[in-house]
């Protein structure tokens, strides 16, 4: 079965750079949750988006932007980059707000 | 903001035995889910609970969402080595159960489980 995708897996970046990570859902879902998950943390909510509208905010810095595409993909922009950034970000997805949602495989970003 | 308070913060058991792990919150969830993480892999969805008092089992998982809609339980029987990794208890504030919108889970610290041979 199709999952979630996620590119790049990997992306170093410098400081003060910009990075874009892209997020396809699975078919058919419309919700897309963005999480950051810091080394042996669990992963902290950032933001989401239902039928490409806003829906939730977590602890996303206000240096990141993301938005939900009409083909329903999303990508999370990142700018200024601090060394603090460097993490591993999931998208999930979920067919509706609430149903049962399920993640990709990460992408790394390393900044150096 | 919600915080959920997960424990063992990790195990080490022998292959066979059962595990316990719980999540405990000072907030209502309406949907709590449990998760796997393998290092630098993504969390995989082990079993989702909807509805309190709510009892679920997923092979030799078995997992409760709690009568107070404040905790749960995941229950793994008779351990095997692939079982080892991170689990992860995560609640959500509006789910399926209440009609809202699309909340971000709220995870807690994760339980590391290790198996001994």
């Amino acid at each position: 079965a199709a999952g979630v995708i996620q590119s790049p897996r990997h992306l170093i970046k410098e400081k003060r750079e910009t990075a874009t990570l892209k997020c396809y859902p699975i078919p058919r879902h419309d919700t897309v949750y963005w999480y950051q998950q810091g080394p042996g943390q669990d992963p902290q909510f950032l933001i989401s988006f239902y039928e490409k509208m806003q829906s939730d905010k977590g602890s996303i810095p206000d240096r990141f932007s993301a938005q939900q595409f009409s083909d329903y993909h999303s990508e999370l922009n990142m700018s200024s980059l601090e060394l603090g950034d460097s993490a591993l970000y999931f998208c999930a997805s979920s067919r509706d707000p609430g149903n049962t949602i399920y993640f990709g495989e990460g992408s790394w970003l390393t900044v150096v | 903001g919600q915080q959920l308070n997960q424990s063992p913060q990790s195990m080490f058991i022998q292959e066979g035995e059962d595990v316990s792990m719980n999540c405990t919150s000072s907030s209502i969830f309406n949907t709590w889910l449990w998760y796997k993480q393998d290092p630098g892999e993504g969390p995989v969805l082990l079993i989702a609970l909807y509805k309190a008092g709510e009892l679920t089992s997923n092979g030799r998982l078995t997992a409760q969402f709690g009568i107070t809609r404040k905790d749960s339980f995941l229950n793994i029987s008779a351990s095997i080595p692939s079982d080892v990794g991170i689990y992860f208890c995560a609640g959500q504030l509006e789910g399926r159960s209440s009609g809202g919108g699309a909340d971000g889970l709220t995870f807690g610290k994760g339980t590391h489980l290790i198996i001994q041979p």
